[in-house]
């Protein structure tokens, strides 16, 4: 089965910081991957997601995330912060073919001070 | 734009209440889930239905169970609710038209059970 790390509970960055979110998965083949967003008192948002192709994704909101396969890793990042992007962030998994379990990791809260 | 729909944020029950909660999505998704979230495990599926009147177990199922009688509806029933089921409850849907196709979420259900 399928899993996912996100090593960081919490990380706070200063605003107009970058910003890089670790996420590894565990699969014995290239699973579909995904970054999700969750604003407080809000459900989940998709932010970017990998299949296949270039390693390097683009998302919404200024957030890019890169598919290494050496080393089972699939990193958010953001050149520049902004206050608003407080929120959880969550890496999440799925195999591909078959019916469509996604498997989420733990989260990683981010603050963003002044 | 896709809208997820529980009808509570937030709900206070006692142990041993039987609890309904509802779901409704409006683009005729195929699938709908019922995660449950807590702090510091992420997102973890409770049941997960591809049709009406069909269902799967998902990782977490005891005390839980779930009807679907109409595609837009999806519902989570807590038997004999106890207090280890205090949680944020999230509900999702996806289309199945493609396996990279997105879960879209409601805004969740805080519930507390007393």
């Amino acid at each position: 089965a399928q899993s996912v790390t996100q090593p960081d509970i919490h990380i706070t960055v200063s605003e107009g910081a970058s910003l890089e979110l670790r996420c590894n998965y565990s699969y014995g083949a290239t699973p579909y991957l995904f970054w999700y967003v969750q604003s407080p008192g809000q459900g989940l948002q998709l932010l970017l997601k990998y299949f296949s192709g270039d390693t390097l994704v683009q998302g919404i909101k200024g957030f890019e995330a890169e598919f290494k396969r050496s080393q089972s890793s699939f990193n958010l990042r953001k050149p520049s912060v902004h206050w608003s992007d407080a929120a959880e962030y969550f890496c999440a998994v799925k195999i591909p073919g078959g019916y469509q379990k996604v498997t989420f990791g733990t989260g990683t809260k981010l603050q963003v001070i002044p | 734009d896709v809208k997820v729909t529980q009808s509570s944020r937030y709900l206070v029950k006692r142990t041993g209440e039987k609890v309904f909660l509802e779901c409704v999505q409006d683009m005729d998704h195929e699938n709908m889930f019922w995660y449950r979230q807590d702090p510091g495990l992420g997102l973890r599926l409770i049941y997960f239905s591809y049709d009406v009147k069909m269902k799967e177990k998902g990782d977490i199922p005891e005390g839980y169970s779930v009807s679907r009688e109409k595609k837009e509806r999806f519902s989570l029933i807590l038997e004999s609710a106890s207090t280890n089921q205090t949680s944020m409850y999230l509900c999702a849907s996806q289309r199945v038209s493609s396996y990279n196709s997105p879960l879209h979420f409601g805004n969740g259900t805080r519930l507390t059970v007393t």
